[in-house]
């Protein structure tokens, strides 16, 4: 079965404490990985977008990464506005709907 | 307008009514989505629209539960006869064809 599976749940930094963020996924055929931040009471915020294995992008303090089962989002020396859920999800060659990992909360202490 | 507008932010009703609720996508863009986030839980895939048409209507989760789009641009999605676990954020995204899809803030329904 199709799955997208994201770790830790939950992640508490002290401010400049570098850090990453997993999202495994077991599709078959994928077109696209998709990472989002989403602060509470609003809807997901678009960060990246990866397509093939060794892919990478940045901005800012985040770099996502992509491997043939994963994709990381790392955080560089994070600051408290970084405080926010991640959420992870990727589309498959065979279908249009985005499947969604339950996110990785972090909290960001100053 | 700049990003994806839903209306409203907040609906409380009463157990049984039916609502809607409205999403302007981003203009031009032709794939329009509707997810629901219950508290705790992971985004559910509801309906998917390519222009007017629905090719993927997999996780509307009852007969209750209808969209449309009308002119390749505004959506609206119904629920007839509202239950209490139907109370969750529902959140309309858009996309160009396919790839990376916009979010709206939501709109936030409750069931009493």
């Amino acid at each position: 079965e199709d799955q997208v599976t994201q770790s830790p749940e939950a992640l508490r930094l002290q401010e400049g404490e570098s850090s990453s963020l997993n999202c495994s996924y077991t599709v078959s055929g994928l077109r696209g990985l998709f990472w989002y931040r989403q602060d509470p009471g609003k809807g997901p915020e678009f960060l990246f977008t990866l397509y093939s294995a060794g892919e990478e992008k940045e901005k800012e303090r985040l770099k996502a990464t992509l491997t043939k089962k994963e994709s990381f989002l790392h955080i560089t020396a994070p600051k408290p506005e970084d405080s926010a859920t991640y959420l992870c999800a990727v589309q498959m060659n065979t279908g249009n709907q985005f499947y969604f990992g339950t996110g990785t909360s972090l909290t960001v202490i100053p | 307008g700049a990003g994806v507008s839903q209306s409203p932010s907040n609906k409380v009703t009463e157990k049984g009514k039916d609502v809607e609720l409205r999403c302007d996508p981003i203009s031009g863009h032709t794939a329009l989505y509707w997810y629901r986030q219950s508290l705790g839980q992971g985004l559910e895939f509801l309906i998917y629209f390519q222009g007017n048409s629905a090719p993927d209507k997999s996780g509307l989760p009852s007969d209750r539960f209808s969209a449309e789009r009308t002119g390749g641009s505004v959506s609206t999605l119904t629920i007839q006869r509202t239950q209490q676990e139907d109370s969750a954020v529902y959140l309309c995204a858009s996309s160009l064809y396919q790839g990376k899809a916009f979010f709206g803030q939501g709109t936030r329904l409750t069931v009493v």
